[in-house]
């Protein structure tokens, strides 16, 4: 099993440029999530998505919009990059109980110039 | 003030020393505790998870948990340069499955 996986793992923008954050998993987990990662500010999340077909705002989602494509992928868009999103992106993944605690991809480092 | 609180260090000790990494908390309704291991340029995984209060012991971790103080621990014996890392602690409340994660704490282990 590959677990979760992100593409791309690294990406120059310039302001204005959109781009699309891919993520899959393939644990047949119903919940997905999308966080954003600074120094000193630790995970903070952007969007999250319970189920299939479901989505919701967390704690940072201006400038983003996410798909629920399928069980599988759930996809992160930047309409128009700014560069107070340059960040490094991580997905995650959980199952449907709460002891099934959450497992990360291997993060999207994004640098908007 | 945050929901959950963690030193960020850099917390730096020698090879063999035991460490404790401490979380406190505002929100009596978090229930599963969790502590995430985070190395350079990587995604965090899971290194323990707690249920309620008490704690629970793997190999050379020990995480603590104390409701009534509202703080968590995660205790690393005969500390190795390869736990050099960040730990980040998090925390839920039953049925929310959105967990609060702490800003981590940088450990390094220096031989």
């Amino acid at each position: 099993n590959a677990g979760v996986t992100q593409t791309p793992k690294f990406q120059v923008l310039k302001t204005g440029q959109s781009m699309t954050l891919q993520c899959a998993q393939d644990m047949n987990h119903n919940s997905m999530y999308w966080y954003r990662q600074d120094p000193g500010m630790g995970l903070r999340l952007i969007y999250y998505s319970a189920s299939e077909g479901t989505t919701d705002k967390g704690e940072v989602p201006n400038g983003y919009n996410v798909s629920r494509l399928n069980k599988r992928e759930f996809s992160l868009r930047l309409e128009s990059a700014a560069p107070s999103q340059t960040s490094v992106y991580f997905c995650a993944s959980r199952g449907r109980s709460p002891q099934e605690t959450q497992y990360f991809g291997p993060g999207t480092r994004l640098l908007v110039l | 003030q945050k929901e959950v609180e963690q030193d960020p260090g850099p917390l730096s000790v020698p090879e063999g020393a035991i460490v404790s990494l401490n979380c406190t908390y505002s929100n009596s309704a978090f229930q599963y505790f969790m502590w995430y291991r985070q190395y350079s340029r990587k995604g965090p995984e899971l290194l323990m998870y707690t249920y309620s209060s008490g704690n629970k012991e793997d190999g050379r971790f020990t995480a603590q948990v104390d409701k009534s103080s509202k703080y968590i621990s995660l205790f690393i014996r005969d500390s190795q340069p390869s736990d050099s890392a960040t730990y980040l602690c998090a925390m839920e409340s039953g049925g929310s499955y959105i967990p609060t994660f702490g800003r981590g704490t940088s450990l390094i282990v220096h031989p």
